[in-house]
C-alpha cells in the first residue's frame, strides 16, 4: 500500500537547537518527494522537491535529503519563526496523485 | 504576481444545501489539484484537472462531488446536498505542468456544515 509516514508527530526545540524531521515512504516508483511548510489557517507553502536518492536541497536554515526509503528535513539553529507544521508528499511514476504525510508540528521556543 | 486564490475563505452551509468552492490558479498555470484536509489528517487528493479536462478524479467521492476547470474562469469544486461529514478545509493547488510537478497552494476554503 502506498504510504507516507512522518515522525515525530510533534517536536519542541529550544531556539538554536538543531534537529531533523523524518519522512518515510513506501511507494512503487518514486517520481518526486516534496516538502511543504504549513502555518495555522493557511495553505501549504512549497519548500523543496527531491527526485533521486542522494539529492540534497538547501534554503536558509533548512536542508532536505533523500534516500531510497526516506527523506530528512534538517533544521539548523532554528528560530521561533520556523515554528509550523512541515509536510512531506510523494508522487509516483504512475498516476497523478500526490500522497501526503500527516506532518510534523514544530515549535521553537525562544 | 498573485498566487493561487480561493474563495470564499469560509463557507457555512446547512445540511442538504450546495457548496461551491472556487480556485484561480497562479498566472501561467493550467493544472489544478483539489485536496481535502480534516483535523489531524493529512491532505487527501481529490481531483486533478487541466483546462476543460478532468485528468484524474480517483480521489473524489462518486456521489455529490464534482469539479470543473472551464476555458475561462476559475476551477470550481461543487458539493451537492452537503452532510456534516463534508466539513473540512478544501485546498486547491496549481502547477505549470512541467517536469517539476511543483504545486503552489491557495489559502483554502473552510467549509462548515450545520
Amino acid at each position: 500500500e502506498d504510504q507516507v509516514t512522518q515522525s515525530p508527530e510533534a517536536l519542541r526545540l529550544q531556539e538554536g537547537e538543531s534537529s531533523s524531521l523524518n519522512c518515510s515512504y513506501t511507494v512503487s516508483g518514486l517520481r518526486g518527494l516534496f516538502w511543504y511548510r504549513q502555518d495555522p489557517g493557511k495553505g501549504p507553502e512549497f519548500l523543496f522537491t527531491l527526485y533521486s536518492a542522494g539529492e540534497e536541497k538547501e534554503k536558509e536554515r533548512l536542508k532536505a535529503t533523500l534516500t531510497k526509503k526516506e527523506s530528512f528535513l534538517h533544521i539548523t539553529a532554528p528560530k521561533p519563526e520556523d515554528s509550523a507544521t512541515y509536510l512531506c508528499a510523494v508522487r509516483k511514476n504512475t498516476g497523478n496523485q500526490f500522497y501526503f504525510g500527516t506532518g510534523t508540528s514544530l515549535t521553537v521556543i525562544p | 504576481n498573485a498566487g493561487v486564490m480561493q474563495n470564499p475563505r469560509h463557507l457555512v452551509r446547512r445540511r442538504g444545501q450546495e457548496a461551491r468552492l472556487r480556485c484561480s490558479p497562479m498566472k501561467g498555470h493550467s493544472h489544478v489539484y483539489w485536496y481535502r484536509q480534516l483535523p489531524e489528517e493529512g491532505l487527501k487528493f481529490m481531483v486533478y484537472l487541466q483546462k476543460e479536462n478532468i485528468i484524474d478524479e480517483s480521489g473524489m467521492p462518486k456521489e455529490r462531488f464534482s469539479a470543473e476547470f472551464p476555458k475561462e474562469g476559475p476551477s470550481i469544486l461543487r458539493i451537492q446536498q452537503v452532510v456534516r461529514g463534508d466539513s473540512a478545509a478544501y485546498f486547491c493547488a496549481s502547477s505549470s505542468g512541467t517536469r517539476s510537478f511543483e504545486q503552489y497552494f491557495g489559502p483554502g476554503t473552510r467549509l462548515t456544515v450545520t
